[in-house]
């Protein structure tokens, strides 16, 4: 089975702009977990969808946001982009049946100038 | 809310030896799950171990087992027969089940873990 894929995998933007990663999780996975990974901040929990439907979210500002597809993929994006946004951006995709496994992407690294 | 502790941000051992990577966590929850992740240098996120917070006994997964004490929030990491593949920050996370279906992660802020040769 092919892991979960990421992309693109690296980005440079300029504060200010949008920007939009995607995300296709495990054949069958169908939800689909975003994370931010900074050094000062660790790694944080952004939002969660399932079904098309966000169904958790984390502690993280308007400028975020994210969609899912009937087939499962994933978008997130951040609007008015700030240097603090510089991160890699993980996505996991979650086992079904209760387990509650989850297996993460490599990973878009965000710089943000 | 949780919060997950990892109290050592870094650990070296010799190839072959044991080691045991601690995590503590702080929850009112009675019904989660913990992990444990690994990272390598690749940063690619590798899950480690699960463990139900309602099963009494330790998960393992080959040389990886886990010493879960629940009433003492205490979820550590041990690995047996370490080999230089096994460098890499170690996180514990901790994640609550809810009824709408898989929480989000809660990580710990990681061990870096050095294999020596």
């Amino acid at each position: 089975k092919a892991g979960v894929t990421q992309t693109p995998r690296y980005l440079i933007k300029t504060r200010g702009q949008q920007v939009t990663l995607s995300c296709s999780p495990i054949s069958g996975h169908r939800s689909v977990s975003w994370y931010q990974q900074t050094p000062g901040q660790g790694l944080q929990f952004l939002f969660e969808y399932f079904s098309e439907t966000q169904r958790n979210k984390g502690n993280f500002p308007g400028r975020f946001s994210g969609r899912q597809f009937s087939n499962s993929r994933s978008e997130m994006n951040v609007s008015t982009l700030e240097l603090g946004d510089s991160a890699l951006y993980l996505c996991a995709s979650t086992t079904s049946g209760g387990s509650y496994e989850q297996y993460f992407g490599p990973g878009t690294r965000l710089t943000v100038t | 809310a949780q919060t997950v502790t990892q109290s050592q941000p870094e650990m070296s051992v010799q190839e072959a030896e044991t080691v045991t990577l601690s995590c503590t966590y702080d929850t009112s929850e009675s019904d989660y799950y913990l992990f444990w992740y690994k990272q390598p240098p690749s940063r690619q996120m590798i899950l480690v171990i699960r463990q139900e917070a309602y099963k009494q006994q330790n998960a393992t997964e080959n040389r990886f087992s886990v010493n879960f004490q629940k009433a003492a929030k205490s979820f550590s990491l041990k690995i047996s027969d370490s080999q230089l593949g096994d460098t890499a920050m170690y996180f514990c996370a901790f994640m609550k089940h809810s009824g709408g279906g898989a929480d989000g992660l809660t990580f710990g802020k990681g061990t870096h873990l050095i294999i020596q040769p």
